[in-house]
């Protein structure tokens, strides 16, 4: 079954970028659509947007002038850059396979803590 | 501040029924039969329990329903077990390749 796992320095500057790289394992990324969720520690989720295996991309309006969210279908990896990054992008982060528009979010991977000091 | 509403917590006795409600508005969870319900156990990733307002994933024990009446959907889990003890949080598609989520339900099996 298709497996996912979140790669990336677990501290980022303030100010600097954050780039996190999600492998799909067990099935091609040359289909479905590929997400981005996070959640601050002890808080709720948050959508940061999706790709489509095409390249179409889709953000979290309150996030889409900071996001980028790219394909590799030859290392079948999807990333994430959020740029201007403060301690309030403190948070784990997950990566997941998307059932548009369904919001059925499904697999996740493990998810990776990124730290921004204050 | 999330989009959706739930609330904090909700508790049951094993064996008995809870219910989770999600309220949203009538540009999300009223005009789209495009909510999920996640249940995730503390230091665990959130896993699918519910998709499009009442689908079950395989896997999912049918003691776990869903349901919608105009802007609040529901989650109902029967037969209430230990292992249900976790935060369930709902997603709505909102439209414009938007997504809300709920703030989570803390669910006690007392």
């Amino acid at each position: 079954q298709v497996q996912l796992q979140e790669s990336g320095p677990g501290l980022v500057k303030p100010s600097e970028t954050l780039s996190l790289t999600c492998t799909v394992s067990g099935g091609s990324i040359s289909s479905s659509f590929w997400s981005w969720i996070r959640q601050p520690p002890g808080k709720g989720l948050e959508w940061i947007g999706y790709i489509y295996f095409s390249g179409s991309t889709y953000y979290n309006p309150s996030l889409k002038s900071r996001v980028t969210i790219s394909l590799d279908t030859s290392k079948n990896q999807f990333s994430l850059k959020l740029n201007t990054v403060t301690a309030a992008d403190t948070a784990v982060y997950y990566c997941a396979r998307a059932g548009v528009p369904a919001a059925a979010f499904d697999p996740w991977g493990q998810g990776t803590l990124v730290t921004v000091p204050s | 501040q999330s989009a959706l509403t739930q609330p904090p917590s909700a508790s049951g006795s094993p064996g008995q029924s809870v219910t989770i409600s999600c309220t949203g508005t009538s540009s999300d969870v009223g005009a789209y039969n495009y909510v999920s319900w996640y249940q995730q156990h503390p230091g665990k990733a959130p896993k699918l329990m519910i998709s499009e307002v009442s689908k079950r994933p395989s896997g999912v024990p049918d003691r776990f329903s869903g349901s919608k009446s105009g802007n609040t959907a529901s989650l109902t889990v029967s037969g209430l077990q230990a292992e249900d003890e976790a935060d369930y949080y709902c997603i709505s598609y909102a439209g414009s390749n938007n997504y809300v989520f709920g703030p989570g339900t803390k669910v006690t099996v007392l």
